[in-house]
């Protein structure tokens, strides 16, 4: 079945870098485009921006620009996020999330990953 | 502070109709489909409704969106235990460049 896995979790250092993996199965990832979301504890959803899976360029957000980065290998089916200069406010679950255009038009998120709670310590 | 207004928090008793509803603008709900999404404790969110009022495959019909103007609800009736859980509207945006926007959630409790 179509699923996306996510990396486990991490614990880093302030200053430190991560990088979370999301490794698509169950359909050719370059068929359609996956999109980082960040939840802080306690709190919402909050989009950070996309990367085509078919040219490997990426987009970010505002407030998602300089330390954030996504990246693509088609030959394992993966996506990346990585964070460089961690901050304790990078503290959250990171999401990666399938764009598919939807039944009466727009897209959507149809397919999660299980999510990665990153945690940035002093 | 979020781009799509939800209330914080909603309540119902088992078999009841409960609405939550997703206030937005001109770039995002006035122009462009809504999705929701349902978050239950601990585990990644699931779509629940999309471009506006369709549900996918899998999602109980209990469950129905509706759209107008630049507001949106979703509506879930014959409330079960199981529906507590947040539940998150999201549009596309059309400022700064184009942006996937999202409301601030809605804690769903059932009484």
């Amino acid at each position: 079945q179509v699923q996306l896995v996510q990396s486990g979790s991490e614990l880093k250092n302030l200053g430190a870098s991560v990088k979370v993996s999301c490794k698509a199965s169950g359909y050719s990832i370059s068929t359609y485009s996956m999109n980082w979301v960040r939840q802080a504890p306690g709190q919402g959803l909050e989009w950070m921006g996309w990367i085509s899976t078919t040219t490997g360029n990426p987009m970010y957000a505002q407030g998602f620009t300089g330390r954030f980065v996504f990246s693509l290998d088609t030959s394992v089916s993966t996506t990346y996020l990585q964070i460089s200069s961690l901050k304790a406010e990078d503290t959250a679950v990171y999401y990666c999330a399938r764009a598919v255009p939807a039944t009466g038009g727009g897209d959507a998120f149809d397919v999660w990953g299980q999510g990665t709670m990153v945690t940035v310590s002093s | 502070q979020s781009v799509l207004t939800q209330p914080p928090s909603a309540s119902g008793t088992p078999g009841q109709r409960v609405t939550i509803s997703c206030s937005g603008s001109s770039s995002n709900i006035g122009t462009n489909t809504v999705n929701w999404y349902q978050q239950l404790p601990g585990t990644a969110p699931k779509l629940l409704i999309c471009s506006n009022n369709q549900r996918p495959s899998g999602v109980p019909d209990r469950f129905s969106g509706s759209k107008s103007g630049t507001s949106a609800s979703l509506a879930i009736s014959g409330l079960q235990s199981e529906d507590e859980a947040d539940y998150y509207c999201a549009a596309w945006d059309a400022s700064l460049n184009g942006r996937w926007v999202f409301g601030g959630g809605t804690k769903l409790t059932v009484l």
